[in-house]
């Protein structure tokens, strides 16, 4: 257990849809990552928050977008879901921005 | 930005036999090059890992070796296990706060 808590750990939903994937850090965490894996991809960054604010934005679509609370747990919402969005998400949380990265178990989101 | 190349993107060996699996990065800047082993269905774990300031680091039966000339950084596991078998992720942490960004993935087989 990597103390990285991802809701909800199945999903699935209907295009044009929205939802919203929730993350909790490990305890005293700062930093967190959102990352998309999609079938036989590999792990495509979307977005990095440091203590409530954005940090870093990699290639995430204008329909996703995220934020981290003031109790560091962070939320990702997808909105207009297409087929394509299908993927598992991964939150990963890092106690400052340069240390190891803690992975969580990822919700698996289907879009039919 | 970052750009990863992971090789092989599949790699079957015989147990007791050893792995090498080979990452280059663009960054000349990069400074922390983690490994992750992802199980079917599973979160990422990290492995091991190695920071620009040293050459090699060795855990057991995995070590990386790192050449910052060539940009290049080289996962080596010997005496493979079958337990060993999963997608095996090279990661690089550049300049760009703490975020990571992975290879493509080496799936490695590890037959009895």
């Amino acid at each position: 257990d990597s103390g990285v808590t991802q809701t909800p750990k199945h999903l699935i939903t209907a295009t044009g849809q929205r939802v919203t994937l929730r993350c909790s850090p490990r305890s005293g965490d700062l930093s967190v990552y959102w990352y998309q894996q999609s079938l036989d991809q590999g792990l495509q960054f979307l977005i990095q928050y440091y203590n409530g604010e954005e940090r870093a934005k990699g290639n995430i679509l204008e329909r996703f977008s995220a934020q981290q609370f003031p109790d560091l747990h962070s939320e990702l919402n997808l909105s207009s879901l297409e087929l394509g969005d299908s993927a598992l998400y991964f939150c990963a949380s890092s106690p400052r921005e340069a240390g190891e990265l803690f992975f969580g178990e990822g919700s698996r989101l289907t879009v039919l | 930005g970052e750009n990863v190349e992971q090789h092989p993107s599949t790699l079957s060996v015989q147990e007791g036999d050893s792995a090498v699996i080979k990452c280059t990065y663009s960054d000349s800047a990069s400074n922390y090059f983690p490994w992750y082993k992802q199980e079917l269905g599973k979160r990422p774990q990290l492995i091991i890992d190695i920071r620009s300031n040293v050459g090699e680091k060795k855990d057991q039966r995995i070590a990386v070796t790192l050449n910052k000339t060539a940009k290049h950084f080289s996962l080596h596991i010997t005496e493979t296990q079958p337990e060993d078998s999963a997608v095996y992720f090279c990661a690089v942490r550049g300049t760009s706060y703490g975020k990571l960004t992975f290879g493509q993935g080496t799936i490695l087989t590890v037959h009895p």
